[in-house]
């Protein structure tokens, strides 16, 4: 498997801009998380699903941040508009949750900077 | 939440050092996460454990769950273990939120 793929790796973008990142979970798993990590407050869970049905969204910091999973093999977090303060790794990962918790796959990371 | 405390924050050993990284949590839990990031780079799972002892390489990770507390530990270091270590827990028993540590930068010295 090609494991859990993230795009784009980097966006540089203007404050005010629409920012979407996106990810394709590894196939057969059946959770999704959305994580940030910032020097400041290290890995944050924003949001996660659980077959594609959106389960925990209180770590997204404000309305301007969103995400979707429309099937099982693809989600995105949109921030609009975006802000200096939402510079940041973006990272997502999938698991196979059965009884319990999964082994975490996550993917590259998409670094995002705004000017 | 679960607190989670990593330590030390930063560790520097020569190549061939044995090393241990501990993880304390404060609520009972079912599975305890180790993590390896190098800088500017992705983020590994190398251990999912709830019980006991596990090993991969010159890797093994311990927990005991009474006393809730994990290590991770390193034989025969090499620089390429150069890397941020993360454990996290679970807020409750089974769950997927996770809280993470704040990492263990380690650096293995040629």
């Amino acid at each position: 498997d090609a494991g859990v793929i993230q795009s784009p790796r980097h966006e540089v973008t203007e404050m005010g801009q629409e920012v979407t990142l996106r990810c394709k979970p590894i196939s057969g798993h059946n959770s999704l998380f959305w994580y940030r990590q910032t020097m400041m407050r290290g890995l944050e869970l924003l949001i996660y699903f659980n077959n594609n049905v959106p389960i925990d969204d209180s770590g997204m910091p404000e309305d301007r941040f969103s995400a979707k999973m429309p099937n099982a093999s693809f989600s995105t977090l949109k921030i609009q508009p975006s802000e200096p303060r939402d510079s940041a790794v973006y990272f997502c990962a999938s698991s196979l949750w059965k009884t319990g918790a999964g082994e975490l796959f996550f993917g590259e990371g998409s670094r995002l900077t705004v000017l | 939440k679960n607190e989670v405390e990593q330590s030390p924050q930063n560790l520097t050993a020569q190549e061939g050092e044995f090393i241990t990284i501990n993880c304390s949590y404060s609520v009972g839990i079912s599975a305890l996460h180790w993590l390896q990031q190098h800088p500017g780079g992705g983020i590994v799972s190398l251990f999912m454990l709830s019980s006991g002892k596990k090993k991969h390489g010159r890797l093994i990770a311990t927990i005991n769950i009474q006393e809730k507390h994990s290590s991770l530990h390193i034989t025969a270091s090499h620089p390429r273990d150069s890397a941020v270590y993360i454990c996290a827990a679970p807020n409750s028993g089974g769950y997927q939120k996770v809280t993470f540590g704040t990492g263990t930068k380690l650096q293995v010295i040629p």
